[in-house]
């Protein structure tokens, strides 16, 4: 199946910074999602970025299909940023499952 | 508020109990889905139900039994549950055949079993 990795698998930022996140995988997707999964344990949609490039307030993606990766970029940071971010890819064979990464847990300080 | 509600939100049994978990969606979509989330382990799916027909069933253990009565509802049954299988239990939805295949999830069952 296809293989999901992440990276840093931990972060810690001081308020105000910014950070990237990587996600590599090993085959073509149709479908890639980057999650914020809160203290509560509820997974919130960031993006939906098969391929190319979106923003949302601070938070923006970019996904590179040829070269299967894609980045999450979250610029200045704040403490409600906390939490573990996963990126979960689907290749459309069969069940259209997610394949999910094991999380990026990032930190932010005050 | 994703559109996926999940009851209960906690659930505590023994060994020997039965019990369900409910997934409902409102946004019209057409495939569910149960994951797992074990300590220190990644999402792994369970089960898909694609057009209420399970298409995916990924080596889970029989003491599951999930059941999709529409496209709306999908439950988890579950029966003589182990120690290890602690872990919150999410429930997602998705449009496919034609759909963008973005999945939403619902905010979990947080199960322990004694």
């Amino acid at each position: 199946g296809i293989q999901v990795e992440q990276s840093p698998p931990d972060l810690i930022l001081q308020e105000g910074a910014n950070s990237t996140l990587r996600c590599n995988f090993s085959d073509s997707v149709n479908n890639l999602q980057w999650f914020h999964q809160n203290p509560w344990g509820q997974l919130i949609n960031l993006f939906y970025i098969p391929s190319g490039t979106k923003q949302n307030g601070r938070l923006s993606a970019t996904t590179v299909a040829t070269e299967r990766y894609s980045l999450l970029y979250i610029s200045s940071s704040q403490t409600t940023d906390s939490g573990v971010y996963f990126c979960a890819v689907g290749d459309g064979a069969g069940s259209y499952q997610l394949t999910f990464g094991k999380g990026t847990k990032l930190s932010v300080i005050p | 508020e994703t559109g996926v509600t999940q009851t209960p939100r906690h659930l505590v049994m023994g060994m020997t109990n039965k019990k369900s978990l409910k997934c409902e969606q409102h946004l019209g979509h057409n495939a569910m889905y149960w994951y797992k989330q074990s300590a220190k382990k990644p999402l792994e799916l369970m089960f898909v139900y694609s057009l209420e027909e399970r298409v995916e069933n990924n080596s889970v253990p029989s003491r599951f039994s999930p059941e999709c009565p529409n496209s709306s509802h999908l439950f988890l049954h579950l029966h003589t549950l182990q120690p290890e299988d602690s872990a919150l239990y999410l429930c997602a939805s998705s449009q496919v055949l034609g759909g963008s295949y973005e999945q939403y999830f619902g905010p979990g069952t947080r199960l322990t079993v004694t």
